[in-house]
């Protein structure tokens, strides 16, 4: 069965760092982009970024950009998405979703998320 | 505000047929295909309509999806209480280099 299992929900304090993480399984993980979506409480869908865990090539959503880091260790079948100083409203639920393998879309699976709440 | 609009609410009751609109511009839907995801309460996306209007495995035959210039619809025909929940379509936007999502509708089975 092709999975994405994401790790589990935070607490953390502004200004503190973060890193979630993204394990692939039931398929060739280095293959296929995997993308990165935020949604806000009561809010849609918004894409942050995605990379390709084959060679690590990693594109970001202009609204993202040096605002977060996303890496993959191809190794251990896991992708990562990174704050190195977390703000009140980095409060929301991450996903990450599989793309596709020469192109970065559609996103047909996707992981069950990661509620990161930050809060002082 | 998102790239794509949708209307924010839909609803009806068991057995009718509802639409949802989703409308872009060239640089997206324009120049792409569109996707639908359903998000049932609590829950991850999962993809209900691909490339406009095909249906991944294991999806109703009652979800149907279209697209003409910059504009795209999902039809649920045969509503039913478990298709509660919000719909956002999405597509590839040239301009950004990435993907973007409509606003999400939240549909009520009245």
């Amino acid at each position: 069965e092709v999975q994405l299992v994401q790790s589990g929900a935070e607490v953390k304090k502004p200004g503190e760092s973060l890193k979630i993480s993204c394990k692939g399984s039931g398929y060739s993980f280095t293959s296929y982009w995997i993308g990165w979506v935020r949604q806000m409480p009561g809010k849609g869908l918004e894409w942050m970024g995605i990379i390709y865990p084959g060679d690590s090539d990693t594109r970001y959503s202009p609204s993202f950009q040096g605002q977060v880091t996303i890496s993959a260790d191809k190794s251990i079948s896991t992708a990562y998405l990174q704050w190195s100083s977390l703000k009140a409203s980095d409060t929301a639920m991450y996903y990450c979703a599989r793309g596709g393998i020469t192109l970065k879309w559609p996103f047909d699976i996707w992981g069950q998320g990661t509620m990161v709440t930050v809060s002082s | 505000q998102s790239v794509l609009t949708q209307p924010p609410s839909a609803s009806g009751t068991p057995g009718q047929r509802v639409t949802i609109s989703c409308s872009g511009s060239s640089s997206n839907i324009g120049s792409s295909y569109v996707y639908w995801y359903q998000q049932l309460p609590g829950t991850a996306p999962k993809l209900l309509i691909y490339r406009n209007n095909q249906r991944p495995s294991g999806v109703a035959d009652r979800f149907s999806g279209s697209k003409s210039g910059t504009s795209a619809s999902l039809a649920i025909s045969g509503l039913r209480s478990e298709d509660e929940a919000d719909y956002y379509c999405a597509t590839w936007d040239d301009s950004l280099s990435g993907p973007v999502f409509g606003g999400g509708t939240k549909l009520t089975v009245l």
